[in-house]
């Protein structure tokens, strides 16, 4: 159980593009959902916390703009990564929880090439 | 604040041989603790986790943690490595008092484990 999601894999596409990743919690429903941003060898940083039905909450140094968060449903939420530019290569994250005090539970990670 | 440390970068370890992935945090109230595995290109997969009860904690593949409050420490444990073992490891708190379920990570710890 606790399975979550994540479309696409690999993405790879010119600078300029918009390029939007879903995520999904395939077995339960997910009322919070985290966009995490890991660089080479390091750890994840926290992007924002996706919340059904409002609006995300955005870690200090991240771009609203720039990274469209949206929880449309108890299982979806997805991330825009807009007019993206080479520095926004990255692989990103997703994550979702169970229950208050239960793990996060994390998807497979998207590649993202911006050429 | 909260904050997660993984003094190690790396752990190299034959395999048979028990292995010990260190860990220490600081949270403002009472920790809840996290362990995951992270394969090449892909998600965190969860291993164990502490709450409340027994310090010392049993969870997949055979890892265990101990909990140890004095130390702020929760060392991620296995008795016999096993070459499969191989991957980057990391501690995660959150803090007890957080409703948003917010994980600080370390930096992870890279486990090597040699045939």
């Amino acid at each position: 159980g606790a399975v979550v999601s994540q479309h696409p894999s690999w993405v790879i596409c010119k600078s300029g593009t918009s390029v939007k990743i879903e995520c999904r919690s395939l077995d339960f429903q997910a009322t919070t959902m985290f966009w995490y941003r890991q660089f080479p060898k390091q750890s994840l940083m926290l992007m924002a916390t996706s919340n059904e039905g409002s609006k995300a909450t955005y870690e200090q140094g991240v771009e609203k703009d720039k990274f469209l968060i949206n929880h449309a449903s108890l299982t979806l939420s997805t991330l825009t990564v807009t007019s993206a530019h080479p520095e926004d290569s990255s692989f990103y994250i997703c994550s979702a929880r169970t229950g208050d005090y239960q793990p996060q539970h994390f998807g497979d990670g998207t590649r993202l090439s911006i050429l | 604040a909260q904050s997660v440390a993984q003094p190690e970068d790396q752990v190299n370890v034959a395999e048979g041989n028990p292995l010990t992935v260190k860990c220490t945090y600081s949270v403002s109230g009472n920790p809840y603790l996290f362990w995951y595995v992270q394969y090449p290109n892909r998600g965190l997969q969860f291993l164990l986790k502490y709450i409340t009860g027994d310090n010392l904690v049993k969870g997949s593949y055979g890892f265990e943690a101990e909990f140890n409050k004095s130390q702020t420490s929760f060392h991620l444990k296995k008795p016999s490595a096993l070459v499969s073992d191989s991957a980057l490891y990391f501690c995660a708190v959150r803090d007890w008092w957080d409703n948003f379920n917010k994980f600080y990570f370390g930096s992870g710890t890279k486990l090597n484990v040699k045939p």
